[in-house]
């Protein structure tokens, strides 16, 4: 079975360029996760969806972030204006019937964004 | 909110025992336990529901406590294989989305 797919794996932009990041989650899941990893802050939730309805996004940390969920087998992270400080790993993740007990997520491999 | 977890590094030989604790200010409904290589994805470990659950993998091992909102895993007779870094993920009561902690870089030397 394939995995949480997500692209592009490595990104370098320049200052004020937008980004956009995708994910195809696991077929037959039904929620959706992005998180952000940095050294500092360690794995942040950023925004969740669940049957593609974003759910949580208070961890959006601001109005330049803003993600999407079109249909049940992909999801778009953008950032516009992107800046240094987005410099991170973003993780895409998803799992099935979260509000039973004994699920779990999977983690895609990770988009690795730098900005200069 | 984030769960706290310590130690935030340790240095082991092959062969000794490690704890990594995991703390949350609010109650919980469950703790996952996930371990990242560098430049990989974290993969999940285990994941405890009851409050006294403990669950083991291996030699690997983990308990909860729910009514200290903390939970403890457990590394016995480490291998090399171990290293990584280990993430606690908290779920709280009535919600369904995973706060991870900052994570606690695990090193075995041989």
């Amino acid at each position: 079975d394939a995995g949480v797919i997500q692209s592009p794996r490595h990104e370098v932009t320049e200052m004020g360029q937008e980004v956009t990041l995708r994910c195809k989650p696991i077929s037959g899941h039904d929620y959706l996760f992005w998180y952000r990893q940095t050294m500092m802050r360690g794995l942040e939730l950023l925004i969740y969806f669940n049957n593609n309805v974003p759910i949580d996004d208070s961890g959006m940390p601001e109005d330049r972030f803003s993600a999407k969920m079109p249909n049940a087998s992909f999801s778009t992270l953008k950032i516009q204006p992107s800046e240094p400080r987005d410099s991170a790993v973003y993780f895409c993740a998803s799992s099935f019937r979260r509000d039973s007990p004994g699920n779990t997520i999977y983690f895609g491999e990770g988009s690795w964004l730098t900005v200069v | 909110q984030q769960p706290v977890q310590s130690p935030q590094a340790v240095i082991l030989r092959e062969g000794e025992d490690a704890v990594i604790n995991c703390s949350s200010s609010k109650a919980l409904y469950s703790v996952h336990w996930y371990r990242q290589k560098h430049g990989e994805a974290p993969v999940f470990l285990m994941i405890l529901l009851k409050g006294g659950e403990q669950k083991g993998h291996d030699k690997i091992s983990a308990s909860f406590n729910e009514k200290k909102q903390q939970s403890s895993l457990y590394l016995t007779a480490s291998q090399l294989s171990y290293s990584g870094t280990y993430f606690c993920g908290t779920e709280g009561k009535g919600g369904d989305k995973i706060i991870f902690g900052k994570g606690t870089r695990l090193h075995i030397l041989p």
